[in-house]
């Protein structure tokens, strides 16, 4: 089944302690993507990847890094997160990014909590 | 990124039509997306419309003007199960932009 997934779905965790969010889609997606999702504020881009060793940052960056060592995956890390970063996140994929044409295909999410 | 405007909140009753309006800036702008999210899940993909005009997919049509900066989604013969949020995206270069979304609640 053609899917991205994302692990963990839930985290609580504390102030300062570093974690890694993983993303993996099996559809052979060039571009992949972080989003947060707070109320009020929608659905905001962490960060992009337009291939292999491409990242680029989006609209909300500080705080967050990725890694794109391998085409599949796109993990996202919190070097010391905040409670501030507590949201809703969301990776998504797309065959690619050309024109902005193609659909992308979100994973179901990850609930974090830093306390 | 570009600024997208839809409306908040949309309520409307089971068997009719609605129309959700969303407004965007034209400066990089490619095409434009919509999705829909139930509560507590991902969005998922409802339309893309990259030249100006309608296109129709069963029960939802988009719209879209690029000279107006303007988009709508019409969602016929309502069903319990459209209640949702329905997200508008603006799609540029290299990244996609959301609006905040706009809360469709259907009533019986």
């Amino acid at each position: 089944e053609a899917q991205v997934t994302q692990n963990p779905r839930y985290l609580i965790t504390v102030t300062g302690k570093k974690l890694t969010v993983t993303c993996s889609q099996n559809m052979n997606h060039e571009y992949m993507s972080w989003y947060r999702q707070d109320p009020g504020l929608g659905l905001r881009q962490i960060y992009y990847s337009m291939n292999v060793e491409v990242t680029d940052k989006g609209d909300v960056p500080e705080g967050y890094k990725v890694s794109r060592k391998e085409k599949r995956n796109f993990p996202l890390i919190l070097e010391s997160p905040s409670p501030n970063q507590t949201s809703l996140y969301f990776c998504a994929s797309s065959l690619s990014f050309r024109a902005g044409a193609y659909e992308q295909y979100f994973g179901p999410g990850t609930r974090l909590t830093v306390t | 990124g570009q600024n997208i405007d839809q409306p908040t909140e949309m309520t409307a009753t089971e068997g009719a039509i609605v129309q959700i309006n969303c407004t965007y800036q034209t400066s990089g702008f490619n095409g434009l997306f919509w999705y829909q999210q139930h509560a507590g899940e991902a969005p998922t993909f409802l339309s893309y419309n990259v030249l100006d005009g309608l296109e129709e997919k069963g029960r939802f049509s988009s719209f879209l003007s690029r000279s107006k900066g303007y988009s709508y989604l019409l969602l016929k013969e309502l069903q319990m199960k459209d209640s949702a949020s329905y997200l508008c995206a603006s799609s540029g270069y290299s990244t996609l932009t959301f609006g905040k979304g706009t809360m469709l609640l259907v009533s019986p």
